[in-house]
């Protein structure tokens, strides 16, 4: 069976520092990869999504950004974190373009003090 | 673009009471749609899903119907319990995953 994991599971960083946020998917080949921001009290927000190794597509502009070294890699990033950087970031995947569900990580906290 | 509305929280019922959490959406083709929930701490789990119009998803006595016609997928339960405690997302999507929320709705229920 297909499983998700993602990490570190919270995260406490001062502004001005690095991140990087890790996903990686296991029993399956060739998924699509997504990492969502859940801002407190609201809904999700698309942030990359990844069809392919090295394929980037970025949703909205921001302090962030995403690579995939591996075919299940998921790597989220910045060079310098901003206090508005700070949620619940989740990883997702999906299989073919005909499955259109998602199954999430665990998530991460991260806080930017 | 599309969008996803659901209907505002929080929600605090009693057990065993009726629920009912609203949803509407605005898409440009046939979309999936989709009930997530999110119990605290944790990630998003899928509840039930419809694919097509005048479908049913169904999954712990949670029942939602994919309205085209009112562009709705209103999320109901006969009997909620307190395990049922958590945040429900709405979302919708026409490809691969990648897909729409709706901003979630908290639902306590006391026993």
């Amino acid at each position: 069976s297909q499983t998700i994991h993602q990490w570190p599971a919270t995260l406490v960083q001062p502004v001005g520092s690095p991140l990087s946020l890790e996903c990686t998917v296991e029993g399956t080949s060739n998924p699509n990869l997504y990492w969502y921001r859940q801002a407190a009290g609201r809904g999700l927000q698309l942030l990359f999504y990844s069809v392919g190794i090295g394929q980037i597509s970025s949703e909205v502009p921001q302090n962030l950004s995403a690579s995939r070294p591996q075919d299940r890699q998921f790597i989220l990033s910045s060079k310098k974190l901003l206090l508005s950087d700070s949620g619940f970031y989740l990883c997702a995947w999906s299989g073919t373009p005909l499955n259109t569900e998602a199954f999430f990580g665990q998530g991460t906290r991260l806080t930017v003090v | 673009g599309n969008s996803v509305t659901q209907m505002e929280g929080p929600v605090t019922l009693s057990e065993e009471a009726f629920l009912t959490i609203n949803c509407t959406y605005t898409a440009t083709g046939y979309p999936s749609l989709f009930w997530y929930v999110q119990y605290p701490g944790e990630g998003l789990q899928l509840l039930l899903k419809a694919t097509k119009a005048d479908d049913k998803g169904s999954n712990k006595g949670f029942e939602a119907t994919y309205r085209k016609e009112t562009t709705s997928f209103h999320l109901e339960k006969g009997s909620v319990q307190v395990s049922d405690s958590a945040v429900y997302f709405c979302a919708l999507s026409e490809y691969a995953g990648k897909s729409t929320f709706g901003d979630g709705t908290t639902l306590t229920v006391k026993p």
